[in-house]
């Protein structure tokens, strides 16, 4: 068990419809990141967040937006969801902005019909 | 062109064999090298972490960079069927947040 928790496990929509991710850090971690993983494009970085602050971006869509609250956990929130949006969606943390070792969580898995 | 290139297998190995697992990258910027397992369904575990070239021993695992050629290794002994696993292998640039770019993984299937 990393100590990173991501809910829903699982999560099952329809095109066009919203949904929010949760993530709660590791106890002490101030960084926050979002990957997404599919089976054609792997593992990809989406969007780090420190101590509230969006960090980095990566490959992340103008539908798919990120926030770092004070407590530390993220929401991950998708919007107008495409078929393709379907996949893994991991949350990282890790103690700083540099720290090398990011622990993942169990991830949810997003399946849009 | 992926900036970070894997086999995507599967590596089907005996049991008490060596598993051979490689990476190709194409950004010379790349200094830290990470070597993640993920089991099925589950979040990418942290195994091996190198910062630039040379090599890294942990257990059963050895970690080898080559950056003159650009080719990340992991090697693991003595291998069991619990070390079943996809494998991936991560790098990141200094600075930059903490970004980590991923190879595709290697899916590794050991046989009692």
């Amino acid at each position: 068990d990393s100590g990173v928790t991501q809910t829903p496990k699982h999560l099952i929509t329809a095109t066009g419809q919203r949904v929010t991710l949760r993530c709660s850090p590791r106890s002490g971690d101030l960084s926050v990141y979002w990957y997404q993983q599919s089976l054609d494009q792997g593992l990809q970085f989406l969007i780090q967040y420190y101590n509230g602050e969006e960090r980095a971006k990566g490959n992340i869509l103008e539908r798919f937006s990120a926030q770092q609250f004070p407590d530390l956990h993220s929401e991950l929130n998708l919007s107008s969801l495409e078929l393709g949006d379907s996949a893994l969606y991991f949350c990282a943390s890790s103690a700083g902005t540099s720290a090398e070792t990011q622990y993942f969580g169990p991830g949810t898995r997003l399946l849009v019909l | 062109q992926k900036e970070v290139e894997q086999d995507p297998g599967p590596l089907s190995v005996p049991e008490g064999a060596i598993v051979s697992l490689n990476c190709t990258y194409s950004n010379s910027a790349f200094q830290y090298f990470m070597w993640y397992r993920q089991y099925s369904r589950k979040g990418p575990e942290l195994l091996m972490y190198t910062y630039s070239s040379g090599n890294k021993e942990d257990g059963r695992f050895t970690a080898q960079v080559d950056k003159s050629s650009k080719y990340i290794s992991l090697f693991i002994r003595d291998s069991q069927p619990s070390d079943s696993a996809t494998y991936l292998c991560a790098t990141r640039v200094e600075g930059a947040g903490n970004k980590l770019t991923f190879g595709g993984g290697t899916r590794v299937l050991v046989k009692p």
